[in-house]
């Protein structure tokens, strides 16, 4: 099945410091979207990647997608306190109409002030 | 900057009862979806929505399950008969159009007694 899933499962790093999430998928994809969610909260919107594109930036956020791999990395440079928080990455593969996500199970973040 | 809400926020119900959880999608968006999230699981697909009817659903989706637009502007998910493992965190979700990002409402904490 078409399933995203995060590596590590929980990560701690003190602020300042870089931090790296990986995410891999079994099948083909149209893009791949990572959200963001404060403990028992809604999911934000971080950044989308599609499917021909391998790097995108967006403020201190850089995610690449290896399509070969079929592997995604979020990275988040310059870690602030109010980044911690469960990151997800999810897939969209639009098949005969079918248009959802599907999400991993997520990376526990934590940024030691 | 628009965004997608839901209401209520917390809805507690006993076994049985029926709930009707409410989404008010981004205006402009033409793509409806609900997700569930159990306590420390993922994110799950449950319904998609385009053009007044389901163009997919999942497993979990079955009979005690339904959704509406019927006002245009607000997109509910019924459960007919609840079940304490209908417990979760429900999500509405929205999307312009396929090559942009689903966004996410806050969340409805169902708790099932």
């Amino acid at each position: 099945s078409q399933q995203g899933e995060e590596d590590p499962q929980a990560l701690s790093i003190q602020e300042g410091e870089n931090a790296t999430m990986n995410c891999s998928y079994k099948t083909s994809i149209n893009n791949l979207q990572w959200y963001r969610q404060n403990s028992g909260r809604g999911l934000v919107h971080l950044i989308l990647i599609r499917s021909n594109e391998r790097e995108k930036h967006s403020g201190r956020l850089r995610v690449t997608l290896d399509t070969s791999k079929k592997s995604s990395s979020l990275l988040i440079t310059a870690s602030r306190a109010a980044d911690t928080a469960s990151y997800f990455c999810a897939t969209d593969a639009i098949i005969q109409g079918a248009q959802k996500l599907v999400f991993g199970q997520g990376t526990r973040l934590t940024i030691n002030p | 900057e628009p965004e997608v809400t839901q209401t209520p926020s917390h809805q507690v119900t006993q076994m049985g009862q029926e709930v009707i959880l409410r989404c008010v999608p981004i205006s402009n968006h033409l793509y409806f979806y609900w997700y569930r999230q159990i306590l420390g699981q993922k994110v799950e697909f449950l319904v998609s929505f385009y053009n007044n009817e389901i163009s997919e659903k999942s497993e979990i989706f079955d009979d005690q399950f339904s959704v509406e637009r019927p006002d245009g502007s607000n997109f509910t998910l019924k459960i007919r008969s609840t079940k304490l493992e209908d417990s979760a965190m429900y999500f509405c979700a929205s999307r312009r159009g396929f090559l942009i990002g689903q966004y996410f409402g806050p969340g409805t904490r169902l708790t099932v007694t």
